[in-house]
């Protein structure tokens, strides 16, 4: 158990849709990862976020939102889905510099 | 940009028998290196890191590898693997000061018994 939570494990929805996935960091992790992982496109850096602030950006489509509350949980809004976005999605976090510890991951599937 | 290779999309070993999975990263100078391992239906979780010093790094389930610069390598290495150890393993680099990880396409491990 690296101490990284994310709900809910499995998400099924309509093409179109919009959908809110969260991530609970380990305790006094202030930073917060969010990676794509797809059969095509493997395992992808989305966004970081640093104490409430973004610090860097990946390959994450403007469908596609995130934000860091005030107690540092995390949630990732993925809007007008497409069939393309299936993909398990994990949240990682980490003290400044440090290893990234990865949470269970969020299976999305899109019908 | 960085980038990692892994060469081996799939490898298959008997329980008992030795491993090396093979890592190659692409990146100008040293970056800091991971690897993680993905159970099926599993999260990613850290096998050992590698950030600076000595070259050979242990890690847990009696994990190790070894950074060679020369080569650009960073491959992982088990003496006896188990039935346990079948899953998906992941090299990842970071360059110092990037925030993010960059994975390799992964390689998946089959344990004959």
């Amino acid at each position: 158990d690296s101490g990284v939570t994310q709900t809910p494990k499995h998400l099924i929805t309509a093409t179109g849709q919009r959908v809110t996935l969260r991530c609970s960091p380990r305790s006094g992790d202030l930073s917060v990862y969010w990676y794509q992982q797809s059969l095509d496109q493997g395992l992808q850096f989305l966004i970081q976020y640093y104490n409430g602030e973004e610090r860097a950006k990946g390959n994450i489509l403007e469908r596609f939102s995130a934000q860091q509350f005030p107690d540092l949980h995390s949630e990732l809004n993925l809007s007008s889905l497409e069939l393309g976005d299936s993909a398990l999605y994990f949240c990682a976090s980490s003290p400044p510099g440090q290893t990234q510890y990865f949470g269970p991951g969020t299976r999305l599937t899109v019908l | 940009a960085q980038s990692v290779t892994q060469p081996d999309i799939h490898i298959t070993v008997s329980e008992g028998a030795s491993l090396e999975l093979r890592c190659n990263y692409s990146y100008g100078a040293t970056p800091y290196l991971f690897w993680y391992v993905q159970s099926p239906g599993q999260g990613l979780q850290l096998l050992l890191k590698y950030f600076s010093g000595d070259t050979l790094v242990q890690g847990i389930k009696g994990f190790e590898a070894e950074f060679k610069r020369s080569q650009s390598s960073f491959n992982l290495r088990k003496p006896s693997v188990h039935w346990s150890d079948a899953a998906e393993y992941f090299c990842a680099v970071e360059a110092q000061g990037a925030q993010k990880l960059v994975f390799g396409q992964g390689t998946r491990l089959t344990i004959n018994p």
